[in-house]
């Protein structure tokens, strides 16, 4: 199986500043036969199901704030908001979806400072 | 719109069997793989498994290999997901979800409100 960890394991940062989430996964996750990189940001509220933010590592889903950006190739990947608002506080999950078992992180719990 | 709408919460006892399910509606059903993941709480997702957009056939995670039954009913646009054997460990939020394309290697971008399966004696 593919394990996914986080970095940091929580954050708590001022609003209006940057917020950066870092993901590794055991193994790459980018296809050689398309060059595509299997790999998807999300962001749970309490009490909410999760909602896809960036997908392919970089692209960013329909209706999400351009604050919102993903990087990264291969093993190593970064989601970074800028200027923080408030309703960002959440907890955020990187994925593979390369292959089976579609392993998460273990999330990333984000607060304002 | 485009929405998955899952199964009231359960409660059951150590050794029993849920069957959650999920109905799809908004886009055409049999075009769609369909994902379970589940969620304790307090804790990170966990992959379950995955049904083909026939109902023909399902890849389950090796952890849930022999307790997890996933089927759907094309009529209803329904999918279900049974597992057996329940023990306290099985307390979970359980989604359903679904890729953002026709295909199974894809990011999820439409989740059911999830249901909540409660073991305890």
């Amino acid at each position: 199986d593919i394990v996914m960890t986080q970095s940091p394991d929580s954050l708590a940062v001022s609003l209006g500043e940057r917020a950066t989430i870092n993901c590794k996964s055991s193994q790459s996750v980018l296809s050689s036969s398309n060059n595509k990189i299997y790999f998807a940001w999300y962001q749970q509220k309490p009490g909410q199901p999760p909602k896809l933010l960036i997908y392919w590592a970089s692209t960013r889903e329909s209706g999400v704030p351009d604050r919102f950006s993903g990087s990264g190739s291969g093993t190593d990947f970064t989601l970074t908001i800028n200027s923080l608002q408030a309703e960002d506080v959440a907890v955020y999950y990187c994925q593979q979806y390369y292959s089976s078992p579609y392993t998460f992180g273990q999330g990333t719990k984000l607060e304002i400072k | 719109q485009v929405q998955l709408v899952q199964s009231g919460a359960e409660v059951k006892k150590p050794g029993a069997s849920v069957k959650v399910s999920c109905k799809a509606s908004g886009y055409p059903f049999t075009s769609y793989y369909m994902h379970w993941v589940r969620q304790a709480p307090g804790q990170g997702f966990e992959w379950m498994g995955i049904m083909n957009p026939g109902g023909t056939s399902a890849n389950y995670a090796q952890k849930f290999q022999g307790r997890v039954i996933m089927t759907r009913d094309t009529s209803t646009s329904t999918v279900y997901m049974e597992l057996s054997a329940l023990r306290s460990e099985d307390t979970a939020l359980y989604y359903c979800a679904r890729p953002r394309l026709p295909g199974p290697d894809d990011a999820f971008n439409i989740w059911g409100q999830g249901t909540m399966v409660t073991v305890s004696s």
